[in-house]
């Protein structure tokens, strides 16, 4: 079992609708990052987050740290948006490594 | 502000060739990471480096060699290409280890033929 788990791993949705995708690990961990890739690019950081809930523009993460559980919603989904969105953890143990989640496709359709 | 590049953006090679992949940031970080990225997979930890002068091996550090002789620029060798390393690499620096956000490069496409 992966120790970072993506759901779903395809969303497909109609622009306008509140999208979420979910991530769930199995470690312990001191930081859990959300990050976008568009296709055939590069990965940009969305968030970086230990606790509670953090919001930029339409995107807000949130986290449990006791259910080992995170969020990303996405509100008023844009055509722009379609991309892959991808969960990693920092294990507090080994902590200069990123442990990353497959990933969630999501594409938005005008 | 450049924040990490990576050169070059697409390589053909064929099996049994040596390339290096360049990273160089610009913002002074300390840890520096080389990942691959293959379908259907998550982002696999190859090397990284806590600082100029030290390198330390990943999850998938096999046919692969690091050196980062100077604290802005990470490479990452191949010295006898095989098909298997046909991937996506990526660079990606952060200021230190703990809580604070990863910066990525653009990404490198390598096809071993």
């Amino acid at each position: 079992k992966n120790e970072v788990e993506q759901s779903p791993q395809n969303l497909t949705a109609q622009e306008g609708e509140f999208i979420t995708i979910n991530c769930s690990y199995s470690v312990g961990i001191s930081a859990l990052h959300w990050l976008q890739q568009h296709p055939g690019g590069g990965i940009v950081s969305l968030f970086m987050l230990s606790s509670g809930k953090k919001k930029h523009g339409r995107l807000i993460a949130t986290i449990n740290i006791q259910e080992k559980h995170s969020s990303l919603h996405i509100t008023a989904s844009h055509p722009r948006d379609s991309a892959v969105y991808i969960c990693a953890v920092r294990n507090r143990q080994g902590a200069q490594k990123l442990v990353f989640g497959q990933g969630t496709r999501l594409t938005i359709n005008p | 502000n450049a924040g990490v590049t990576q050169t070059p953006k697409f390589r053909v090679l064929k099996t049994g060739q040596s390339m290096t992949l360049l990273c160089a940031q610009d913002m002074n970080h300390e840890y520096m990471y080389w990942y691959r990225q293959d379908p259907g997979m998550g982002l696999r930890l190859i090397h990284y480096s806590v600082g100029e002068g030290t390198t330390a091996k990943g999850e998938v550090p096999d046919g692969y060699n690091v050196s980062r002789l100077k604290k802005q620029n990470f490479l990452l060798g191949l010295e006898s290409a095989a098909p298997s390393q046909t991937s996506v690499y990526f660079c990606a620096s952060s200021y230190s280890d703990r809580g604070t956000e990863a910066f990525f490069g653009q990404g490198t496409r390598l096809t071993v033929v």
